[in-house]
């Protein structure tokens, strides 16, 4: 079965400076789907960010940009100048392909934002 | 606006009673989910449905039964045979085919005392 982890059960950063959040999957899959998923206070899940495992290419989305490393498993997100916005809890989250399209979550990490 | 509708925001019940929770989405999307939310476990899945009339059990589903009889709908209830019911239940849905995303709805917190 696979498994999401997510090991930082709570980071800090200051605003205007960086942060990276980890997450390492474990799948016997070579085909799959990866996301972080934003869930600020009001408990709203919201995507930040996702990437298909086939592509090489990082993904980005503005100030949100993953270090996707397949032969490690590893998927972390790292967001610059951070924002008092971005605090939340952030999930990783992976889905296999093709079939089902069941996410498996990680149990996240706390961004905590200081100005 | 297309997105998914969860009511009520809040909910409490006392222990042995059935409770119903809704989820509606107007986003024409087949797959609908029900997650269920406890602190520091992250989203458990409890049952999922790909097409109308049909329904799955997730991760967690013991104590819970569901119904998709509109593409629109999936309804989720919580029975009393459900040992430990007090949580946050988020519902999701998504398009066939692609990356295909899920988007959630703002969740219901249910209480059961």
């Amino acid at each position: 079965a696979q498994t999401v982890t997510q090991s930082q059960p709570e980071m800090s950063v200051q605003e205007a400076e960086t942060v990276t959040l980890s997450c390492t999957y474990d799948t016997s899959e070579s085909d799959y789907y990866l996301f972080w998923y934003k869930q600020p206070p009001s408990r709203q899940m919201i995507l930040v960010i996702r990437q298909e495992a086939y592509k090489q290419q990082n993904a980005t989305e503005n100030r949100f940009s993953v270090n996707f490393q397949k032969a490690a498993k590893s998927f972390s997100l790292k967001i610059s100048d951070s924002q008092l916005g971005d605090a939340a809890m952030y999930f990783c989250a992976y889905r296999a392909q093709p079939g089902f399209q069941k996410l498996v979550f990680g149990t996240g990490t706390r961004l905590l934002v200081s100005p | 606006d297309g997105g998914i509708t969860q009511s009520p925001k809040y909910l409490f019940r006392k222990e042995g009673q059935n409770v119903t929770l809704s989820c509606e989405q107007n986003l024409n999307h087949d797959a609908m989910y029900w997650y269920r939310q406890d602190p520091g476990q992250g989203l458990r899945l409890i049952y999922y449905s790909q097409i109308v009339n049909d329904f799955q059990k997730g991760d967690i589903a013991e104590g819970y039964s569901v119904s998709r009889e509109k593409k629109e709908s999936f309804p989720l209830t919580v029975t009393s045979a459900q040992k430990n019911p007090t949580a946050f239940y988020l519902c999701a849905s998504n398009a066939r085919g692609g990356p295909a995303e899920q988007y959630f709805g703002p969740g219901t917190r249910l209480t059961v005392t």
